[in-house]
């Protein structure tokens, strides 16, 4: 079985850009999260969607959005990047948000970089 | 402010050699998960924990949840050098994860 696959695996964008990340979840999961995790830290949250619906947002400024598909498919969008926005983005899936003990499955992030 | 405090940050030791890693925080978390991850790749989980003073064996890792649920740690005995990677625990509430700012292991053969 395919596992959280995630496209593109790398790009280079200028600052002012806008960029759309997106993820494809292991099959059967609702769930969808994304992360940011710059160089030297651990990932940071940013959100959280179940059943198309977001159900969890972290510390990040309104130039973040995203959204889920009917297929469960999710898109991360940034606007007016910074040359703070560069880092790795990880998409994560689980089959439901509403546990504390389930298991993230991770895809290999989208390594994004600002000039 | 990072809520989960990992220590150390870095760690450098010899294959054979035993190490600990820990995670502590001035919350109280529903449950705290180990992930590992190696260059380029995704977090992948190690183990869940959630009833305060558990302790979980997996092989040589042995992971402890305070008796509070504030804190944890990881052990691994005679590290081998596929043990090299970035550990980052990561602690639940309302169903929303905190990272740690992991620890980057390497294991020399």
């Amino acid at each position: 079985d395919a596992g959280v696959t995630q496209s593109p695996t790398h790009l280079i964008k200028t600052r002012g850009q806008q960029v759309t990340l997106r993820c494809s979840p292991i099959s059967g999961h609702k769930s969808v999260s994304w992360y940011q995790q710059v160089l030297g830290q651990g990932p940071q949250f940013i959100f959280q969607y179940y059943e198309k619906e977001e159900r969890g947002r972290g510390n990040f400024p309104d130039r973040f959005s995203a959204r889920q598909f009917p297929n469960y498919s999710s898109e991360l969008n940034v606007n007016a990047l910074l040359l703070g926005d560069s880092a790795l983005y990880l998409c994560a899936s689980r089959d439901t948000p509403a546990a504390n003990t389930g298991e993230l499955f991770f895809g290999e992030g989208s390594r994004l970089t600002v000039l | 402010t990072q809520l989960l405090e990992q220590s150390p940050q870095f760690l450098s030791i010899q294959e054979g050699e035993n190490l600990t890693v820990y995670c502590n925080s001035s919350s109280v978390f529903s449950s705290l998960q180990w992930y590992r991850q190696e260059p380029g790749e995704g977090p992948v989980l190690l183990v869940t924990v959630v009833t305060g003073g558990e302790v979980k064996k997996l092989k040589r890792l042995t992971f402890q949840f305070g008796d509070a649920r504030k804190d944890s740690s990881l052990h691994i005995t005679a590290a081998q050098t596929g043990d090299t990677g970035l550990y980052l625990c990561a602690g639940f509430r309302s169903y929303i994860p905190t990272f740690g700012r992991g620890t980057s292991l390497i294991v020399h053969p």
